[in-house]
């Protein structure tokens, strides 16, 4: 079975450009999340979707950062502008049950490393 | 204060050894643990649940004191293989749902 499909792997790109990073999610899976992951700050979670409706976007850093999902079977996080602090590996994640006491396992793509030069 | 803390290590252990590591949480109202573990350039992946009676897995065994907040996983007769970073994971429901990552433990087993 295929797993969580994170495009591209790598992005080296200039300040100021956009940056659209893709996620395709584990079929049936209805839970969706974004985290970043840099040395200093570890895991951080930015948004995460339930049934493509975001649920909690407390932890997307500023207005330059928008996460969409606009069907069960894809997702996107967008930087605009991108500056260089925002150089991190950037995980989508998906998961079958999640809230509550049984909430299930996390299942990580390979992450997109990006580098803003 | 991290809501999660642990030890970053690096812990360097010979073949055969037995590791553990230690994570402390601060919010009482955590309800479901984990480990995870992440090997270098690569995304964390499961490892195992958490539970209050304590459970293990082949050589893994893990522990939650929910009365000191404090969560461990104990490796018996390391392998090579186990090198990695492994990640404590906590979710709970205070303002909403969420999990909660550890910085992670560096592991290195040595030949």
């Amino acid at each position: 079975d295929a797993g969580v499909i994170q495009s591209p792997r790598h992005e080296v790109t200039e300040m100021g450009q956009e940056v659209t990073l893709r996620c395709k999610p584990i079929s049936g899976h209805d839970y969706l999340f974004w985290y970043r992951q840099t040395m200093m700050r570890g895991l951080e979670l930015l948004i995460y979707f339930n049934n493509n409706v975001p649920i909690d976007d407390s932890g997307m850093p500023e207005d330059r950062f928008s996460a969409k999902m606009p069907n069960a079977s894809f997702s996107t996080l967008k930087i605009q502008p991108s500056e260089p602090r925002d150089s991190a590996v950037y995980f989508c994640a998906s998961s079958l049950a999640y809230g509550g006491q049984g909430a299930g396992e996390l299942f990580f793509g390979e992450g997109s490393r990006l580098t803003v030069l | 204060r991290k809501e999660v803390e642990q030890d970053p290590g690096p812990f360097n252990v010979p073949e055969g050894a037995t590791v553990a590591f230690n994570c402390t949480y601060s919010n009482s109202a955590s309800q479901s643990f984990f480990w995870y573990r992440q090997d270098c350039r690569k995304e964390p992946k499961l490892l195992m649940s958490v539970y209050s009676s304590g459970n293990e897995d082949g050589r893994f065994t893990a522990q939650l004191n929910r009365a000191s907040q404090y969560i461990s996983l104990l490796i018996r007769d390391s392998k090579l293989s186990d090198s990695a970073t492994y990640l404590c994971v906590v979710n709970r429901n205070t303002g909403g749902f969420k999990t909660i990552f550890g910085a992670g433990t560096r592991l290195f087993v040595k030949a």
